[in-house]
């Protein structure tokens, strides 16, 4: 039973159509984490937030928006899809530590495809 | 230079064997440290924690080396199901941001 949802699970859409993941956590997490990773590649950070109101760009500069307007609920948004975008794109988070750090809890991804 | 380093392999094993994975990592503050496994086209899942004293789960031991900036996991008797890619995981705390970084995995086949 998933703790961390994200929805559509497949998503295909045409260049330059607006689109948002969705990805809700019922854990109470402060924490949370947009990654992105093509097929056999590695997991590259591209948004995280700590709380409410908390959003960050990660390592991977990446075209689209995030919003954090509750604690369990951390969409991703882009304006306007093109083909490069294409990817899965994975929602984690994750307790709060003080130090160090908890590991996280992953949704089963959304694997986007722009046509 | 990638943050985390590891042999992409794939390693394939027979049934029953032990096989090892290494993992380096460049940051010499990383704080904590872990062993993802990722099954083919599905999120990765928490395996083990890494621990300085070095730690075992059932048939998994992990090990840290801070000193050379290594990791490893040992897996014994390894079983079909254990079939996947292995990815090392380390968190840093930098300039406020505490985020893990992700290794881009070792595959596993366990053959029959």
């Amino acid at each position: 039973e998933a703790d961390i949802y994200q929805t559509p699970r497949y998503l295909v859409i045409g260049t330059g159509k607006k689109i948002t993941l969705e990805c809700s956590q019922t854990m109470g997490h402060d924490k949370m984490y947009w990654y992105q990773q093509d097929p056999g590649m590695e997991l590259h950070l591209i948004h995280y937030s700590y709380g409410v109101n908390s959003t960050e760009k990660g390592d991977l500069s990446s075209e689209s928006t995030v919003s954090r307007i509750r604690t369990e609920h951390f969409p991703l948004t882009l304006e306007s899809a093109r083909p490069s975008h294409t990817s899965q794109y994975l929602c984690a988070s994750s307790e709060n530590r003080d130090r160090g750090f908890y590991g996280y809890t992953f949704g089963s991804g959304t694997r986007l495809t722009v046509v | 230079r990638k943050e985390v380093e590891q042999d992409p392999g794939p390693f394939n094993v027979p049934e029953g064997a032990t096989v090892a994975f290494n993992c380096t990592y460049s940051n010499s503050a990383s704080q904590s440290f872990f062993w993802y496994r990722q099954d083919c086209r599905k999120e990765p899942k928490l395996l083990m924690s890494v621990y300085s004293s070095g730690n075992e789960d059932g048939r998994f031991t992990a090990q840290l080396n801070r000193a050379s900036q290594y990791i490893s996991l040992l897996i014994r008797d390894s079983k079909l199901s254990d079939s996947a890619t292995y990815l090392c995981v380390v968190g840093v705390m930098d300039t406020g941001r505490r985020a893990l970084t992700f290794g881009s995995g070792t595959r596993l086949q366990v053959q029959p």
